[in-house]
């Protein structure tokens, strides 16, 4: 089937393993910020958000920090299953911006190793 | 309940043919967002649409891509004369109120010029 994992950064962990994605920013007047999730074949997935008032947030089994100062976000995946294996994407939206649209960073990709 | 859906799914068309691209959003969603995705990159924005309304075709790469969203549900993304570089997976979007930021997303059209 098709890929949407070509010439993407790869992190490879073991189930039940912990996980963790980075990615950095550029622009510092964006004031949220999304992980999108997308396995081969489909549209992006949202996992979880975060505004720029907070550093951190959780969800079931993820977690997202993010630090303004180095602009600079992380997506935590706890008991990492194969279930999880997809491309994962950053996105921000800038402040006041009247469209809310979503600048997406490169992506990486998750390959659970059963 | 349904989420966002495009079709076709997969569309091939010869170099200088039109094509549209259709989505249905969620119901009841205001916002409406195309984005492009070339091959192992991250989905770029092309256009924005609160309710029948286009507040935003920034993103749109030429004059050659039209989009319209008449009745403020259904939007139809257009392709005149196609080039090979038109080749992507063009996703749809929609969020339930232009000051929403979570967007979700359709499975996206595959398209490929030859």
């Amino acid at each position: 089937g098709e890929s949407v994992g070509l010439h993407l950064p790869t992190l490879s962990v073991q189930e039940g393993d912990n996980s963790i994605i980075n990615c950095a920013y550029s622009n510092s007047a964006s004031d949220y910020f999304i992980w999108y999730k997308q396995e081969s074949g489909k549209g992006p997935q949202f996992i979880i958000d975060i505004r720029s008032n907070m550093d951190k947030r959780q969800g079931q089994r993820v977690t997202v920090l993010l630090n303004k100062t180095v602009k600079h976000l992380s997506l935590q995946i706890a008991a990492t299953q194969p279930g999880d294996s997809a491309v994962y994407f950053c996105a921000e939206t800038p402040y006041g911006g009247a469209t809310n649209k979503l600048i997406f960073g490169t992506g990486t990709l998750l390959a659970v190793q059963p | 309940g349904a989420g966002v859906s495009q079709s076709p799914r997969y569309k091939v068309a010869k170099r200088g043919q039109d094509v549209a691209l259709r989505c249905d959003p969620i119901s009841g969603h205001v916002s409406l967002f195309w984005y492009q995705q070339a091959l192992g990159q991250g989905p770029e924005f092309l256009t924005y649409f609160q309710n029948e309304a286009q507040l935003d075709k920034s993103g749109l790469p030429s004059d050659r891509f039209f989009a319209e969203r008449p009745e403020g549900s259904v939007s139809t993304l257009k392709i005149q004369r196609t080039q090979q570089e038109d080749s992507a997976v063009y996703l749809c979007a929609s969020s339930p109120a232009s000051s929403t930021d979570t967007q979700y997303f359709g499975p996206g059209t595959r398209l490929t010029v030859l």
